[in-house]
């Protein structure tokens, strides 16, 4: 057990649909980190939160949002669902914001959109 | 741009033989390289990682080695047991940028036989 939960494990929506997707980090971590895994892509990064800021931006879709609250729990938006939108969602958390620091994954949302 | 290409896709071995995974990362600033394992079902757990000022690290059966000057990273696995069957991931992030997002490589399933 990495210490990370997700909720929830499976997720099966409509297309045109909205969902939200939970994180909460390990203990003491700041840092949370969301990727996608598709078949075809691998694990891509999505965003990165610090504290409740964001830190970094990547292959995030305009329809996808993201926040960290205060108790350092995070949530991804997914809205205006398209099939192709159907993966695994990772969350993963680290103490720092920065590299060269571990960081544990989560057991993932399986997203189907249908 | 950030791309961490990985071979091979797919790694057949004998139980009690040796697995070796490679990756080559681009961004010569990479200086953090964690190895992942992801079993059916799962979310990919840190197996071992290595930083830019260390050329080797063994932990038990799995050794990974870094060349940074071929921009090139291995896993190695030896005495390879039915439970190393997995998908394994390598990733590479920048320790001097502000971020610890973290650039998969595609994935290697090994499959070690009885």
């Amino acid at each position: 057990d990495s210490g990370v939960t997700q909720t929830p494990k499976h997720l099966i929506t409509a297309t045109g649909q909205r969902v939200t997707l939970r994180c909460s980090p390990r203990s003491g971590d700041l840092s949370v980190y969301w990727y996608q895994q598709s078949l075809d892509q691998g694990l891509q990064f999505l965003i990165q939160y610090y504290n409740g800021e964001e830190r970094a931006k990547g292959n995030i879709l305009e329809r996808f949002s993201a926040q960290q609250f205060p108790d350092l729990h995070s949530e991804l938006n997914l809205s205006s669902l398209e099939l192709g939108d159907s993966a695994l969602y990772f969350c993963a958390s680290s103490l720092q914001p920065l590299g060269q620091k571990e960081a544990f994954f989560g057991q993932g949302t399986r997203l189907t959109v249908v | 741009g950030e791309n961490v290409e990985q071979h091979p896709s797919t790694l057949s071995v004998q139980e009690g033989d040796s697995a070796v995974i490679k990756c080559t990362y681009s961004d010569s600033a990479s200086n953090y390289f964690p190895w992942y394992k992801q079993e059916l079902g799962k979310g990919p757990q840190l197996i071992i990682d290595i930083r830019s000022n260390v050329g080797e690290k063994k932990d038990q059966r799995i050794a990974v080695t870094l060349n940074k000057t071929a921009k090139h990273f291995s896993l190695h696995i030896t005495e390879t047991q039915p439970e190393d069957s997995a998908v394994y991931f390598c990733a590479a992030s920048k320790g001097s940028s502000n971020t610890g997002k973290l650039i998969f490589g595609q994935g290697t399933t090994l499959q070690v036989k009885p």
